[in-house]
């Protein structure tokens, strides 16, 4: 039972373009969302997070938005950058676990 | 600050034999967890353990075994490997357990079960 899904394999986005990475889920226990990012031969490294109460959080190029109604959040991207090129999990967890439960990944190119 | 190391980098088993990966946590950080990642999907929850006590286990047989020592590193054992156990397996540490508390990867190890 995949309780976190990502349904894009993968992303093409031009460099200098917006890039939209989706995520849904399906457990409404989950109360806090995170987004890593992941290069080959590495271990995922953390990006940004939201919380259940906010339905926006933003860092720099990277703004994550969730909709709770519709268990749906997204991670935005502007200007995307070829050193974005990477996998991004999408992974959520209750607030009294640490718990990750992860989707099966997106992997972004950015073409110059 | 030194991140999360592992070791090995990289395994190779055969059937029915066992496994013993290590995993340094950064420091200060107290709590370490355990996820499997195979090939195409994403990282799988195996075990989590705070101030050497199993706090959180995933869905993985008892074959699946961990600890954590005094110094908060912590090693995962594996008895009797299958080829189903060929896979990435990372250690993430964080502050604590519980909560929102970020968790932080190493690289991995990668085994590979013949």
């Amino acid at each position: 039972d995949q309780q976190v899904k990502q349904n894009s394999p993968s992303l093409s986005v031009q460099e200098g373009r917006i890039s939209i990475l989706n995520c849904d889920y399906t457990n409404s226990m989950f109360d806090y969302f995170l987004w890593y990012k992941k290069y080959p031969a590495e271990g995922p490294t953390f990006l940004i997070s939201i919380s259940s109460i906010k339905d926006k959080n933003e860092d720099g190029r990277f703004t994550v938005f969730l909709n709770k109604s519709a268990k749906h959040l997204s991670l935005h991207i502007v200007p995307s950058q070829p050193g974005d090129s990477a996998v991004y999990f999408c992974a959520a967890l209750t607030g009294t676990a640490s718990k990750l439960t992860f989707g099966t990944g997106t992997r972004l190119q950015v073409t110059l | 600050d030194a991140g999360v190391t592992q070791s090995p980098t990289h395994l190779i088993k055969t059937r029915g034999q066992h496994v013993t990966l290590r995993c340094s946590p950064i420091s200060g950080h107290k709590s370490v967890s355990w996820y499997q990642q195979v090939l195409g999907q994403g990282p799988q929850f195996i075990f989590q353990y705070y101030e050497k006590e199993e706090r959180g286990r995933g869905n993985f047989p008892d074959r699946f075994s961990a600890r954590q020592f005094p110094n908060y590193s912590s090693e995962l054992n594996v008895n009797a490997l299958l080829l189903g156990d060929s896979a990435l397996y990372l250690c993430a540490s964080s502050l604590w357990w519980g909560g929102t508390d970020t968790q932080y990867f190493g690289p991995g190890t990668r085994l590979t079960v013949l």
